[in-house]
């Protein structure tokens, strides 16, 4: 089983800033195999980007996934107001789905 | 638009098995394209997926609960169900049906139920 390793746990800022999140495999991830969701209080995820880099369906460009192998990152270029929310990798490996723990990202 | 709505009882006794099911709108559980899946998320916590099915029927399980879990579909409603057996209170857990696979690789979830809140007590 691939362990998804998320830091940092909490990354406070304020809006207009950078957010740069990690996700580390325990082994590599194929690349169509990697994806990032967003969670608010009370809601679903949601599906923000797949297969390392690609947005979903209307997701702004301020988003955007990169890396390879082990190593990810999701990147939000300048926080709106409605990004402050929880962030989760997701890899897909043997049959197998695993999520990492999260990325709170809070209004500093 | 893809939609997805779980039902099923919130409380479930020790031992019992919870019983779930997602009803689809939108999209067709028996004939799509891609797959219906289950994952649950314990209060506080983060998300496990607990397993899927394909429209043809076949299903994958995550290992660590394959011994207890069973997904269904009931094409004639539209649904699919999840039955998680021997149930103990590490099961409690707000569960989420889902649609996956409409992405290259088929391995991400882009529909989404709200969620229902499934307590294990006595």
């Amino acid at each position: 089983e691939i362990v998804l390793t998320q830091s940092p746990g909490t990354l406070s800022l304020s809006p207009g800033e950078r957010a740069t999140l990690s996700c580390r495999a325990s082994q590599s991830v194929g690349s169509d195999y990697l994806a990032w969701y967003q969670q608010k209080p009370g809601q679903a995820p949601s599906l923000l980007i797949y297969g390392i880099s690609s947005r979903a369906s209307g997701i702004p460009d301020r988003f955007s996934g990169s890396g390879s192998g082990t190593d990810f990152t999701l990147t939000i270029s300048r926080l709106e107001p409605e990004d402050f929310a929880m962030y989760y990798c997701q890899q897909y490996g043997s049959s197998l789905f695993t999520f990492g723990p999260g990325t709170r990202v809070d209004i500093k | 638009q893809v939609q997805l709505q779980e039902s099923g009882p919130g409380l479930v006794k020790p031992s019992q098995t919870l019983s779930l099911t997602c009803t689809v709108s939108g999209d067709s559980v028996g004939s799509s394209s891609y797959y219906w899946t289950w994952i649950r998320q314990p209060a506080g916590k983060g998300l496990e997926w607990v397993g899927r099915i394909y429209s043809n029927g076949r299903t994958n399980y995550n290992p660590s609960l394959k011994s207890r879990v069973t997904i269904s579909t009931d094409t004639s409603k539209n649904q699919f169900s999840l039955k998680l057996s021997s149930v103990t209170a590490a099961d409690t857990a707000v569960y989420y049906c889902a649609r996956g696979g409409d992405c290259t690789g088929g391995a991400c979830f882009t529909y989404w139920g709200q969620g229902t809140l499934v307590t294990v007590s006595s």
